[in-house]
């Protein structure tokens, strides 16, 4: 079975701080997708990035970075100098290779929130 | 430019209602999806098209149904025989239904219980 857990359900940190936010995923497949995507308080959800499972490179764009570590089935999130348009609920997900995405398997989300 | 229209974006439902939340989108992508967000539980999965006139229900589909007569519209309507209908949701597309491309997604209605 395919399960995607997310441990924090909500996170707070003051601005400028560095977080984490930790994806562990559960598959019996050797290939597969990993996402993320971000919801800001308007509801709409945003991707970030995608990842496939036979590439472990870890991935940097601008203030987020991704570490994805497949002997461990994580794919953590990293947002460093963290700044206030940062406060949102944040998705991993997790689809098989050449699967129907009508198998994409949410987590239940991590809620951060940056203080000013 | 090119998204996901959902409308209302606040919606009331009186009891024994049939309600429709409408879905739109101009981006030509073959799949669409409907899923409902609660609270602490993140998306599950209502119902996908993966090409008109055709669809599947997902995990969750009891008390709710969908149409896709045309490729722009997925539309979905919360039935009397949903119980609990109280919640975000969240309509999204894709180029296909089985690509690895990521999902696209409108910012979603809210429906509650009057």
């Amino acid at each position: 079975a395919q399960k995607v857990t997310q441990a924090q359900t909500e996170i707070s940190v003051v601005e400028k701080e560095d977080v984490t936010l930790d994806c562990v995923y559960e598959t019996r497949d050797t290939t597969y997708y990993l996402f993320w995507y971000k919801q800001p308080p308007s509801g709409e959800l945003v991707f970030l990035i995608r990842r496939n499972s036979f590439d472990e490179q870890n991935e940097i764009s601008g203030r987020y970075s991704w570490n994805f570590q497949k002997s461990t089935s994580s794919f953590n999130f990293t947002i460093t100098a963290s700044q206030v348009v940062d406060s949102a609920v944040y998705f991993c997900a997790l689809m098989n290779y050449g699967g129907s995405q009508g198998n994409l398997i949410f987590g239940k989300g991590t809620k951060l929130s940056v203080k000013p | 430019d090119g998204g996901i229209t959902q409308s209302p974006k606040y919606l009331f439902r009186k009891e024994g209602q049939n309600v429709t939340l409408s879905c739109e989108q101009n981006l030509n992508h073959d799949a669409m999806y409907w899923y409902r967000q609660d609270p602490g539980q993140g998306l599950r999965l209502i119902y996908y098209s993966q090409i008109v006139n055709d669809f599947q229900k997902g995990d969750i589909a009891e008390g709710y149904s969908v149409s896709r007569e045309k490729k722009e519209s997925f539309p979905l309507t919360v039935t009397s025989a949903q119980k609990n209908p109280t919640a975000f949701y969240l309509c999204a597309s894709s180029p296909t239904g089985w690509s690895n491309q990521p999902q696209h997604f409108g910012d979603g209605t809210r429906l509650s219980i009057l």
